[in-house]
């Protein structure tokens, strides 16, 4: 089955305990990306890669950590959290940019007290 | 000002209606849009493109018209099960790889 996994769903963490969200896709797409929504505003953009050792940051950033070492896994790392990161976290992917359609995985509740 | 802006709603729909949501878009370079479906506490899934000329797939029409900056999606004979948030998707200004996210509109059927 085509799909976006990540790992884990839910994580309740203590601030400054280094975490790190997975994520794979098994449609061999050239393009993946995280996401963080936060009520009442639109999924923000944390980093995209357009392919395998090519990262750039999206529109937030700020403490957070990615790489793209093969095609299938980009995973986020939360050096240090605070509790301005707790949000649901999106990994999505497509086939080659954002003029085709994003496939998501199923989300990933994160708490940091 | 966002660069993209939905009603938040929610709208509370009889079911059978049809309903038409607006998004409005800042970027004027835009040009890709699509119109995302969100359930609940669940990820985002691609409900249909938005190209220049209109397009329909069943319910469901979007329109853009790029003089006004505007997408609007219609449904028509709503169902229960359309009962979700629906999210506008536009193109980074400057960006080729980048999506900008309206927040959502909010649409709950009732029987």
């Amino acid at each position: 089955e085509a799909q976006v996994t990540q790992n884990p769903r839910y994580l309740i963490t203590v601030t400054g305990k280094k975490l790190t969200v997975t994520c794979s896709q098994n449609m061999n797409h050239e393009y993946m990306s995280w996401y963080r929504q936060d009520p009442g505003l639109g999924l923000r953009q944390i980093y995209y890669s357009m392919n395998v050792e090519v990262t750039d940051k999206g529109d937030v950033p700020e403490g957070y950590k990615v790489s793209r070492k093969e095609k299938r896994n980009f995973p986020l790392i939360l050096e240090s959290p605070s509790p301005n990161q707790t949000s649901l976290y999106f990994c999505a992917s497509s086939l080659w940019g954002v003029d085709t359609e994003q496939y998501f995985g199923p989300g990933t509740r994160l708490t940091v007290t | 000002r966002k660069e993209v802006e939905q009603d938040p709603g929610p709208f509370n729909v009889p079911e059978g209606a049809t309903v038409a949501f607006n998004c409005t878009y800042s970027n004027s370079a835009s040009q890709s849009f699509f119109w995302y479906r969100q359930d609940c506490r669940k990820e985002p899934k691609l409900l249909m493109s938005v190209y220049s000329s209109g397009n329909e797939d069943g319910r469901f029409t979007a329109q853009l018209n790029r003089a006004s900056q505007y997408i609007s999606l219609l449904i028509r004979d709503s169902k229960l099960s359309d009962s979700a948030t629906y999210l506008c998707v536009v193109t980074a200004m400057d960006s080729n790889y980048q999506l900008i996210w309206g927040a959502g509109t909010k649409l709950i059927i009732k029987p």
